[in-house]
């Protein structure tokens, strides 16, 4: 979906390592949100941004992980330090309503990060 | 048990055929969201619904609120339909919660 560019694509890194994923969404949207996908859980919720303000990170799993957004037209997940556990695809999405469920979403193509 | 139940897990298809995936969740909601992923690829959404249907193409999604329950139809199935189908409801908790996915294979 063209709305949402997400960055780097792939990422492969070592544990222990600092790693910063990349989302720029496209503009008029309300709500970003930042989803893991793993095979073991399926897609789970790390925490969403309106008008961008954190509203819920309760599903960011420990404190090594960390999200910005410093505008309307980009967001960071960021993980420091990163261990193995935290291989899996990393989904930015949007959307263009006024709600954070009842509004259809728009995603990026994710980041695939491995941590070796 | 989990809150968003999709049926089945997984679905082989010849073909032209006409499929139907399944979804039932046990909170309640305002939305239910089906989504498609390619192998490898991205997160389409194909419909957001409330009540009723909707159609789009070949592809037709119904809810039932009152059963809680939703279904995807496929009609005349294309190889290129192979895929994962994704149901996820919104609702009181202002967030999404996901089904596990039906991974669907038509084969020609």
């Amino acid at each position: 979906d063209a709305g949402v560019i997400q960055s780097p694509r792939h990422e492969v890194t070592e544990m222990g390592q600092e790693v910063t994923l990349r989302c720029k969404p496209i503009s008029g949207h309300d709500y970003l949100f930042w989803y893991r996908q793993t095979m073991m859980r399926g897609l789970e919720l790390l925490i969403y941004f309106n008008n961008n303000v954190p509203i819920d990170d309760s599903g960011m799993p420990e404190d090594r992980f960390s999200a910005k957004m410093p505008n309307a037209s980009f967001s960071t997940l960021k993980i420091q330090p990163s261990e193995p556990r935290d291989s899996a695809v990393y989904f930015c999405a949007i959307t263009l309503g006024p709600s954070s469920y009842n509004s259809p979403l728009h995603f990026g193509n994710g980041t695939r990060l491995t941590v070796t | 048990k989990n809150e968003v139940e999709q049926s089945p897990q997984n679905l082989t298809a010849q073909e032209g055929e006409f499929i139907t995936i399944n979804c039932s969740y046990s909170v309640g909601i305002s939305a239910l969201h089906w989504l498609q992923q390619h192998p490898g690829g991205g997160i389409v959404s194909l419909f957001m619904l409330s009540s009723g249907k909707k159609k789009h193409g070949r592809l037709i999604a119904t809810i039932n609120i009152q059963e809680k329950h939703s279904s995807l139809h496929i009609t005349a199935s294309h190889p290129r339909d192979s895929a994962v189908y994704i149901c996820a409801v919104g609702g009181a908790t202002n967030k999404l919660i996901f089904g596990t996915g039906t991974l669907l294979a038509v084969q020609p």
